[in-house]
């Protein structure tokens, strides 16, 4: 199968650290994205994992373990404009080129 | 660039008449997409296109679904007849297969379609 799972919805405060959790199960691992999508626009890319660890790109890393099938963003000094939907999506099974994607996180920051 | 193209932005249509989106994705990208997302099925691959050709279709929903790609520019999903259960909004995304696995897509600002 090729199942992902999020929280739904998670709140934070200006100025704190989140971390959004992924979890997934896929019979052929090629990678691991997260796309940011604020309210009515369109998703936009924020990072892509293959090997395990760490990727640091400014406020925002991303971590995976490929063998618990499990990744997260890690979003510091969280700021108003980090209030999106956050996806997390793999590559599917069959190739590199089609991506599935989780229902995402709603995240609302609050002052 | 740009960036991916879609157009309208907005469509409100009724039940029973033909729905044409339209997309033009970013110069030089290989592969487009088209998506649909809502609340209750989250973001879903309808259909995509590697240098023009229909390569995976599983994701249309049936056969009032169909999608062209008649050049490297331009492609359109077009519905009909359209349904009030097709009401989503349509995102168009393309990506350039420049690193093979990394092959990061670019989405348009989709189409936010209601039918009555």
């Amino acid at each position: 199968g090729q199942n992902i799972d999020q929280p739904t919805e998670m709140t934070a405060t200006e100025g704190a650290i989140v971390q959004i959790n992924c979890t997934y199960q896929t019979s052929g691992f090629n990678g691991l994205f997260w796309y940011q999508q604020h309210a009515g626009e369109a998703p936009t890319f924020l990072s892509y994992n293959v090997l395990d660890g760490l990727e640091e790109k400014g406020r925002f890393s991303s971590f995976l373990s490929r063998s618990k099938g499990y990744s997260y963003l890690l979003l510091k000094e969280l700021q108003m404009k980090d209030s999106a939907s956050y996806l997390c999506a793999h590559h599917s099974s069959g190739g590199y080129n089609k991506l599935i994607f989780g229902a995402g996180t709603r995240l609302a920051v609050h002052p | 660039d740009a960036g991916v193209i879609q157009s309208p932005r907005h469509e409100v249509t009724e039940m029973g008449q033909e729905v044409t989106l339209r997309c033009k994705p970013i110069s030089g990208h290989d592969y487009l997409f088209w998506y649909r997302q809502t609340m209750m099925r989250g973001l879903e691959l309808l259909i995509y296109f590697n240098n023009n050709v229909p390569i995976d279709d599983s994701g249309m929903p049936e056969d009032r679904f169909s999608a062209k790609m008649p050049n490297a520019s331009f492609s359109t999903l077009k519905i009909q007849p359209s349904e009030p259960r097709d009401s989503a909004v349509y995102f168009c995304a393309s990506s350039f297969q420049a690193e093979l696995a990394k092959n990061i897509q670019y989405f348009g600002a989709g189409t936010r379609l209601s039918v009555l």
